[in-house]
């Protein structure tokens, strides 16, 4: 599985844009970019996926450059109830091997 | 509505004992996994299981045991052998094979504490 790198926290204010980038400078050819969330005491939920250019969903965007070496995840106009973690995985989508989930970027919303 | 959902949400265990965590799935997924995760820290894969009656061992398997003897149900025992279970476990499934990585719900968890 390619390996990820992505910032240990971040702060940021109510009603700010954040932006997330995690590097992936091994992706290979068949991965895709996968995003979860994780609240403090729960599992895991998935935010959004991707392979190349920008996905967007309700909760998120995800930006991804032509070489794919990263991938930027958006949070529109964040709130206190978006302080999570968040996990940036890369891997096939349907490969053989179980997710591997790092340290994730703890963001701190502050009012 | 399905879902995962493991019982108990908080355990206490006294140093010695095995204990048993409870998973049960009835969204119908192949695929069942055990994680831990640690303060600040993120998962670490324990066991997993594809199908039923079968499973491989994950990263940090030594002082675990688990069963797959339904497709709904994965239990995990911490035995004596695990040195430091205290930690945050999470149950997982996917619908099938374990790559499929936008797919995996995840359980609400138990948190073990050893007294």
């Amino acid at each position: 599985l390619a390996k990820t790198t992505q910032p240990i926290s971040m702060d940021s204010y109510e009603g700010q844009e954040v932006n997330i980038t995690c590097s992936h400078n091994n992706i290979a050819t068949n991965d895709y970019i996968t995003w979860y969330q994780q609240f403090p005491s729960q599992g895991p939920r998935f935010i959004i996926q991707g392979y190349k250019t920008k996905v967007t969903n309700e909760v998120a965007s995800l930006f991804i450059p032509a070489d794919r070496k990263s991938s930027t995840l958006s949070l529109p106009r964040v709130s206190l109830s978006d302080t999570a973690v968040y996990y940036c995985l890369v891997g096939e989508r349907s490969g053989n091997t179980p997710l591997v989930f790092g340290k994730g970027t703890r963001l701190s919303v502050i009012a | 509505d399905g879902g995962i959902t493991q019982s108990p949400k908080y355990l206490f265990r006294k140093e010695g004992q095995n204990v048993t965590l409870s998973c049960e799935q009835n969204l119908n997924h192949d695929a069942m996994y055990w994680y831990r995760q640690d303060p600040g820290q993120g998962l670490r894969l324990i066991y997993y299981s594809q199908i039923v009656n079968d499973f491989q061992k994950g990263d940090i398997a030594e002082g675990y045991s688990v069963s797959r003897e339904k497709k709904e149900s994965f239990p995990l025992t911490v035995t004596s052998a695990q040195k430091n279970p205290t930690a945050f476990y999470l149950c997982a499934s996917t619908p099938s094979g374990t790559g499929y990585n936008y797919g995996y719900t995840f359980g609400s968890g138990t948190r073990l504490t050893v007294v």
